[in-house]
């Protein structure tokens, strides 16, 4: 199983373009990576999920370079309610409940 | 649409005391799961079910039961409390994972304190 490192904290500004990134060097071949969004005292929400290149919905877009054994989430113009803290996961898309949850990217967005 | 509703919410136990945490869910998912979080920690499974009657350990299963006798509940039990099981618990639900982009959605949780 994948496990991935991501940077504990993060700061930012409103109005900023945020990227996070999640090391996972032992990717597989069937691994797909998945990005989740926790608020304080909320259970984790969906943001996307990629297998290569780029994915783009209407919150995120998620880099994955060809070797795969990276990410990067972006958050285009970020605002005081993106503070929140941020899971990378990889595992086979067939297979919640392979995924294995780090300690996330606790990111913080000031005025 | 209420999603995955959890219920209690909070708890206090005393050591070796009995409890059943409810997880509901309306959106007809066959899959559902339960984690439970410690402060600064990413979510760890405990048990998952892929249906109806069925269930498989996750990661952390000792002291942990549950039961999925219908496909909207899955119930978790704590047989007998123990201090290390205080945490936040989160229940979440899925459509079948196989052959498609299928995330997990989330209750709010139930924070659990054993004394």
């Amino acid at each position: 199983l994948a496990k991935t490192t991501q940077p504990i904290s993060m700061d930012s500004y409103e109005g900023q373009e945020v990227n996070i990134t999640c090391s996972h060097n032992n990717i597989a071949t069937n691994d797909y990576i998945t990005w989740y969004q926790q608020f304080p005292s909320q259970g984790p929400r969906f943001i996307i999920q990629g297998y290569k290149t780029k994915v783009t919905n209407e919150v995120a877009s998620l880099f994955i370079p060809a070797d795969r054994k990276s990410s990067t989430l972006s958050l285009p113009r970020v605002s005081l309610s993106d503070t929140a803290v941020y899971y990378c996961l990889v595992g086979e898309r067939d297979s919640n409940y392979q995924l294995i949850w780090g300690a996330g990217t606790k990111l913080i967005i000031k005025p | 649409n209420a999603g995955v509703t959890q219920t209690p919410k909070f708890r206090v136990l005393k050591t070796g005391q009995s409890m059943t945490l409810l997880c509901a869910q309306d959106m007809n998912h066959e899959y559902m799961y339960w984690y439970r979080q410690d402060p600064g920690m990413g979510l760890r499974l405990i048990h998952y079910s892929v249906g109806e009657g069925t269930t498989a350990k996750g990661e952390v299963p000792d002291g942990y039961n549950v039961s999925r006798l219908k496909k909207q509940n899955f119930l978790l039990g704590l047989e007998s409390a123990a201090p290390s099981q205080t945490s936040v618990y989160f229940c979440a639900s899925s459509p079948p994972t196989p052959g498609g982009n299928q995330p997990q959605h989330f209750g709010d949780g139930t924070r659990l304190s054993i004394l």
